[in-house]
């Protein structure tokens, strides 16, 4: 499998562009999450979703953040109008509820995205 | 209340020395501490991970000790070795539907040649 994919790796734009992230979760996987690191905060949890429903949206920090997850195999993280504090790295990450009738918990991340917001 | 603390920020051992980092939490819900690595560049990765039900869990060099009653577990390094340098997060779950993990701020490890 070739794991969790994230697109773009790399993303530079000037504050109040959008800014659309893209990530397709390893096949199968039910869970999908995504976070955002900073030396500051660490590893934070904006949003995660179960069968391409949203479950939690807490950690998304205003309205200017959406996430989309129109299928199983896609989604899709906005920020319009982006500012500087965006700048951060997010990643994605997936997992499966349950493997041969057994809870599992092991969240697989993808490579991430490099956020700069000039 | 959903909060769990990592110490040190920072830690540097010499190679074959013992690495020691410590996280404690205080939701008692949690049931499921997994440790992730990380390397520059890269997303975090599942190392070893841990259940209540279990005081220690070892995988090779890396080991997990859990104190239940006091609510802080630990990942223990044996021979540390230059290629185990990366940042280390600690992370709880708890039980039921939720599945979003509660990370630490991390730590630093730098393994000396």
């Amino acid at each position: 499998d070739a794991g969790v994919i994230q697109s773009p790796r790399h993303e530079v734009t000037e504050m109040g562009q959008e800014v659309t992230l893209r990530c397709k979760p390893i096949s199968g996987h039910d869970y999908l999450f995504w976070y955002r690191q900073t030396m500051m905060r660490g590893l934070e949890l904006l949003i995660y979703f179960n069968n391409n429903v949203p479950i939690d949206d807490s950690g998304m920090p205003e309205d200017r953040f959406s996430a989309k997850m129109p299928n199983a195999s896609f989604s899709t993280l906005k920020i319009q109008p982006s500012e500087p504090r965006d700048s951060a790295v997010y990643f994605c990450a997936s997992s499966l509820a349950r493997r041969g009738g057994a809870r599992t918990d092991t969240q697989y991340f993808g490579p991430g995205t490099r956020l700069t917001v000039l | 209340q959903q909060q769990v603390k990592q110490s040190p920020q920072s830690l540097i051992v010499q190679k074959g020395g013992i690495s020691i980092i410590n996280c404690a939490y205080e939701n008692t819900a949690f049931d499921y501490f997994p440790w992730y690595q990380q390397f520059p560049g890269k997303g975090p990765a599942l190392l070893i991970a841990i259940r209540p039900d279990v005081s220690e869990k070892k995988e090779g060099r890396f080991t997990i000790s859990f104190n239940k009653s006091a609510k802080q577990f630990s990942l223990h390094i044996m021979d540390s070795q230059p290629g185990d340098s990366a940042t280390y997060f600690c992370a709880a779950s708890g039980r039921g539907s939720a599945r979003q993990l509660t990370f630490g701020s991390g730590t630093q490890l730098t393994v000396l040649p």
